[in-house]
């Protein structure tokens, strides 16, 4: 069965700390992986996008790595500011046209002062 | 950017009424989505569709139906509003490229 898992569920880090979160797969065949960010009562917005050569990539503080062997993928990031508190959504998908995203739970983080 | 925008970000309806959630975007994209959001499970796909007339059926499509008459314009429609369909509510647009993929900012619907 394809799914997506995300951990932790949730996270409390202090303003200027690094975090890291995980995300694990076992959607076959592999396209590609996203990395999203919903600010509450809003839509996700694209963070990154890996396809199955690339295994990192950066977005200023954000960067996410993927471990295609593993079925593994991490978000760092970095330096964190109050306005990265939000959701993050891990999906995965065996193609390109959103017709078989595959969506992780999310992980909330809380950036506190 | 591709911007696609939804109608109402905050939406109080009856139960029984019939509601209709509007979704536009202006690149073209083929394909439009229609996904609910409730804590503790995620996104689910209720209705997709990848051409004018042209519809599927995601993961929960009942007690919903879609209209696409335009390419433009994606319509989730309720037919009689149940308590249970109280959630977040996403569209999506996409075309040909990977990174074509975007969301609305959501309606909130609530049903009492």
């Amino acid at each position: 069965k394809n799914q997506v898992e995300q951990s932790p569920q949730s996270l409390i880090i202090l303003e200027g700390k690094n975090c890291t979160l995980q995300c694990n797969y076992t959607v076959s065949p592999f396209s590609n992986l996203r990395w999203y960010k919903q600010d509450t009562g809003r839509g996700p917005v694209s963070l990154t996008i890996m396809t199955f050569s690339e295994n990192t990539k950066s977005n200023g503080r954000y960067t996410a790595t993927l471990d295609a062997d593993t079925k593994q993928s991490s978000l760092h990031i970095t330096a964190s500011q109050l306005s990265d508190s939000a959701s993050y959504i891990c999906v995965v998908t065996n193609d390109n046209y959103g017709q078989n995203f595959v969506f992780g739970p999310g992980t909330r983080l809380s950036v506190l002062p | 950017d591709v911007k696609v925008t939804q109608s109402s970000r905050y939406l109080v309806k009856r139960t029984g009424e019939k509601v209709f959630l509007e979704c536009v975007q202006d690149m073209d994209h083929e394909n439009m989505f229609w996904y609910r959001q409730d804590p503790g499970l995620g996104l689910r796909l209720i209705y997709f569709s990848y051409d004018v007339k042209m519809k599927e059926k995601g993961d929960i499509p009942e007690g919903y139906s879609v209209s696409r008459e335009k390419k433009e314009r994606f319509s989730l429609i309720l037919e009689s509003a149940s308590t249970n369909q109280t959630s977040m509510y996403l569209c999506a647009s996409a075309g040909t490229s990977v990174y074509g993929y975007t969301f609305g900012s959501g309606t909130r619907l609530t049903v009492v």
